[in-house]
């Protein structure tokens, strides 16, 4: 079974581009989150999915980040416009319902010039 | 504020040294705790969880509620634990995990 996959596993952008990074769950996990760890902090949680709704988005930094999971799929996250302090390394991982072990993707390296 | 906190950025033993990489957390309430390990070029990856209680590649961590701390210990290191280890919690209302900054284990030969 494929795990958790995470698209694309590095980006380059300028500042004020936009970047749009892409998650692909365990096929039947309806939980989806995103997290991100920026250099020398922690991994902190962004939001989480309970299939195509937003569960919990306290993590979102501000409104230039928008997540989408239409039709309880993959998901996206958007950076637009991006920021210096934006880059870091984006984590996705899923769980299945009732199972509170997450599933991790290996991570898109965001670097903002 | 829920919190986790591990100390140690690097921990360095030798190969057959006994390994304890320091959690502390705060909490107000009954928190699942976790270890998570990233091999290096691997994905982050459950390691263990308190409520398992359960010993993995040789690791234990046992939860201690009166000083909020869930250690993980290994008696003697390999080389193949080096990586780099997280320690988290998961609140119970929201099913989010709030990491600590993480340590690395480095095991020499």
């Amino acid at each position: 079974e494929a795990g958790v996959t995470q698209f694309p596993s590095h980006s380059v952008i300028e500042k004020g581009q936009t970047v749009t990074l892409r998650c692909d769950p365990i096929s039947g996990h309806d939980n989806l989150y995103w997290y991100r760890r920026v250099m020398g902090k922690e991994i902190k949680f962004l939001l989480h999915f309970v299939k195509e709704s937003k569960q919990d988005e306290s993590g979102m930094p501000n409104n230039r980040f928008l997540a989408e999971r239409t039709g309880g799929t993959y998901s996206t996250l958007k950076v637009q416009p991006a920021e210096l302090e934006d880059s870091g390394v984006y984590f996705c991982a899923s769980s299945p319902t009732g199972y509170n072990e997450q599933f991790f993707g290996p991570g898109t390296r965001l670097t903002v010039l | 504020a829920q919190r986790v906190t591990q100390p140690e950025k690097l921990l360095s033993v030798f190969k057959g040294a006994p390994v304890e990489l320091k959690c502390n957390y705060s909490y107000s309430g009954s928190p699942e705790l976790f270890w998570y390990v990233q091999y290096s070029r691997q994905r982050l990856q459950l390691l263990l969880r308190h409520i398992s209680r359960e010993s993995i590649k040789g690791f234990t961590a046992d939860l201690n509620k009166g000083e909020t701390s869930f250690h993980l210990k290994k008696p003697f290191a390999q080389e193949e634990d080096s990586a780099m280890y997280y320690c988290a919690l998961d609140s119970y209302n929201t099913d989010k995990l709030i990491f600590g900054t993480g340590t690395r284990l480095q095991v020499f030969p």
